[in-house]
């Protein structure tokens, strides 16, 4: 099984959309969260980050995170054509050290 | 959010030839630093992993002879391929964190290498 387990999509919605984004790891070790939004050919964008269990909300995105399932999600509201991206989740055992990274979840708001 | 800077963002070289690709952390000092690379399509695989002042440490598989890492102070760290070859082509993106980013891991815009 590998550590981090994330549909690469591609996914495609209409301008408006809720979009659920979902990652799963194997490892309950890890107690890093994070949410990157890339687009074609730059560096990843850091979107959101968090350490425990719960909702962390920020404008149109929400990251959950279950450690009992191992299971965490980004939820965007109200999306954006500006919001078609690949999206990767990536995953550490504390901050500052090396992420795992999910193969990325592309996804295309049309409007 | 931090700045994380990385130069050049497109570079072509001759198989066989050396290349560097400086990542420099712009508003904060970088204790850690990480290389990337990133083929068309896939995830981010972690090349290594350098602390400054001391080597680096490369993941399985990473040779580090080929891929030299110099982190020598605490706002940058660049990365050497040396003797390149058209299998080296990919996107390298680097990633830095420090006590003044809460620990926090930002990219920089990464570096597009050609070998021809």
């Amino acid at each position: 099984q590998k550590e981090v387990e994330q549909d690469p999509g591609p996914l495609s919605v209409p301008e408006g959309a809720i979009v659920s984004l979902n990652c799963t790891y194997s490892n309950s070790a890890f107690q890093y969260f994070m949410w990157y939004r890339q687009y074609s050919r730059k560096g990843p964008e850091l979107l959101m980050y968090t350490y425990s269990s719960g909702n962390k909300e920020d404008g149109r995105f929400t990251a959950q995170v279950d450690k009992s399932s191992k299971y965490i999600s980004l939820f965007i509201r109200d999306s954006q054509p500006s919001d078609s991206a690949t999206y990767l989740c990536a995953i550490g055992p504390q901050a500052g050290t090396a992420l795992i990274f999910g193969k990325g979840t592309t996804l295309s708001v049309s409007s | 959010g931090a700045v994380v800077s990385q130069h050049p963002s497109w570079v072509i070289c001759k198989s066989g030839t050396s290349v560097k690709i400086e990542c420099r952390s712009l508003d904060f000092q970088a204790t850690t630093m990480f290389w990337y690379r990133q083929f068309p399509k896939q995830s981010l695989m972690l090349m290594a992993t350098s602390n400054e002042g001391s080597k680096a440490t490369y993941e399985q598989g990473v040779e580090k002879d080929k891929f030299l890492i110099n982190h020598a102070s605490l706002t940058l760290s660049t990365l050497t391929v040396t003797s390149a070859h058209p299998e080296d082509s990919s996107f390298y993106i680097c990633s830095a964190s420090g006590v003044f980013s809460g620990n926090t891991i930002y990219f920089g815009e990464g570096s597009w290498l050609t070998v021809v």
